[in-house]
């Protein structure tokens, strides 16, 4: 079993849609959950950051962590054609400048 | 405010030639990380250094591959007599200190081995 499983998709939605993507992991020790978005040909680029359980909210980007269930999810509110890109999630177990475990990443489309 | 810049943006080598990618952190970011994306696989973590000083490598390869964040001047990753299975986007990124989510990505650099 891999450390993170995320779907590669490709997810097409249309404008304004309300999109949900998700990462599932192995490792109860990991602590710090973030989720960094890739345009094609560019490095990534960090989105939201989440320590432990719970919900945080950023303008149309929501990101929640169950760690009970080893399951966190990114929910883009009214998505844009801008949106469309790969969303990667990435974790770690310790704050101390540890390497980050990526998944695969999901590519997103969003069409006008 | 420049961010994290990486060089050559792109690099063709032939078989059995070295590569060396090169990274200036941010300004004021003492602390560089290096990954590796294959096609259709996530970013992998290499190697992790401060300035004269690394810190983990964990990621890196045994053979042919090595780093260096001298006191002055850039970061280099180094691939000896590169192989066709090095061919990949290597990212760099930056922080000012050991941190696992204030990482700044630079634009990567695209290894092509011919």
């Amino acid at each position: 079993q891999k450390e993170v499983e995320q779907d590669p998709g490709p997810l097409s939605v249309p404008e304004g849609a309300i999109v949900s993507l998700n990462c599932t992991y192995s490792n109860s020790a990991f602590q710090y959950f973030m989720w960094y978005r890739q345009y094609s040909r560019k490095g990534p680029e960090l989105l939201m950051y989440t320590y432990s359980s719970g919900n945080k909210e950023d303008g149309r980007f929501t990101a929640q962590v169950d760690k009970s269930s080893k399951y966190i999810s990114l929910f883009i509110r009214d998505s844009q054609p801008s949106d469309s890109a790969t969303y990667l999630c990435a974790m770690t177990s310790n704050q101390a400048g540890t390497a980050l475990i990526f998944g695969k990443g999901t590519t997103l489309s969003v069409s006008s | 405010n420049a961010g994290v810049m990486q060089n050559p943006r792109h690099l063709v080598r032939r078989r059995g030639q070295e590569a060396r990618l090169r990274c200036s952190p941010m300004k004021g970011h003492s602390h560089v990380y290096w990954y590796r994306q294959l096609p259709e696989e996530g970013l992998k973590f290499m190697v992790y250094l401060q300035k004269e000083n690394i810190i983990d490598e964990s990621g890196m390869p045994k053979e042919r591959f090595s780093a260096e964040f001298p006191k002055e001047g850039p970061s280099i990753l180094r691939i000896q007599q590169v192989v066709r299975g090095d061919s990949a986007a290597y990212f760099c990124a930056s922080s000012p200190q050991g941190s696992n989510y204030g990482y700044t990505f630079g634009s990567g650099t695209r290894l092509t081995v011919v």
